[in-house]
């Protein structure tokens, strides 16, 4: 069964501060990992990562994955009070087009 | 405008019905997803599509049916078998099944509130 765990659950920080989320999974025959921001209600893609050790970089986020470790993190520096949200991690591997998520951290930045 | 819709935003239901939810797309997308999502749940997959008149189950799929009948359209049914059916469900399609384009991002509706009166 495909599994995804993300830690911390919850993070609470200073505007400013880096944080560091992770994503840890199992999936036969990986394919493909992806990042989504939520914020209210619809998830809005951040990341798609296929190989390991490149990074993605989008403004302050950027996130890697490591396949043999099976592990991925998102980075965000200089964190704003608008990069409160809850994060999610996905993948997606084996024959189909099953996407499964894990239980997402929520990040909350202070002013 | 391209997207996915799902409807009702909010949506009431007396315990002993079944109800069911919208999710329409014009994105041409092939596979499309249900998720229930509880508070510190995360996104939970009840159902998938990867292409008309084909649907899996996902982790959480008893007590919910669907259909694809439709390339555009994934209905999902909540039905008096489902005890607890008070959450948030998300609907997302994503490019979908065959060759490279299987590595595409899925893109998510607004959700539907399901209240149990």
């Amino acid at each position: 069964e495909d599994k995804v765990v993300q830690s911390p659950l919850s993070l609470v920080v200073h505007e400013g501060d880096t944080v560091t989320l992770n994503c840890s999974y199992e999936v036969t025959n990986f394919r493909s990992l992806l990042w989504y921001k939520q914020e209210k209600k619809a998830p809005t893609f951040l990341f798609m990562l296929t190989s390991s050790g490149i990074e993605k970089k989008s403004g302050r986020l950027s996130s890697i994955l490591d396949k043999k470790e099976l592990f991925s993190i998102l980075n965000i520096t200089a964190t704003q009070t608008g990069d409160s949200a809850i994060y999610l991690c996905a993948v997606k591997g084996g024959g189909s087009e099953k996407l499964v998520f894990g239980k997402g951290t929520k990040l909350t930045v202070n002013p | 405008d391209g997207g996915i819709t799902q409807s009702p935003k909010y949506l009431f239901r007396k315990e002993g019905q079944n109800v069911t939810l919208s999710c329409e797309q014009n994105l041409n997308h092939d596979a499309m997803y249900w998720y229930r999502q509880d508070p510190g749940q995360g996104l939970r997959l009840i159902y998938y599509s990867q292409i008309v008149n084909d649907f899996q189950k996902g982790d959480i799929a008893e007590g919910y049916s669907v259909s694809r009948e439709k390339k555009e359209s994934f209905p999902l049914t909540v039905t008096s078998a489902q005890k607890n059916p008070t959450a948030f469900y998300l609907c997302a399609s994503s490019m979908g099944y065959g060759g490279a384009r299987r590595n595409t991002e899925a893109f998510f509706g607004q959700g539907t509130r399901l209240t149990v009166v």
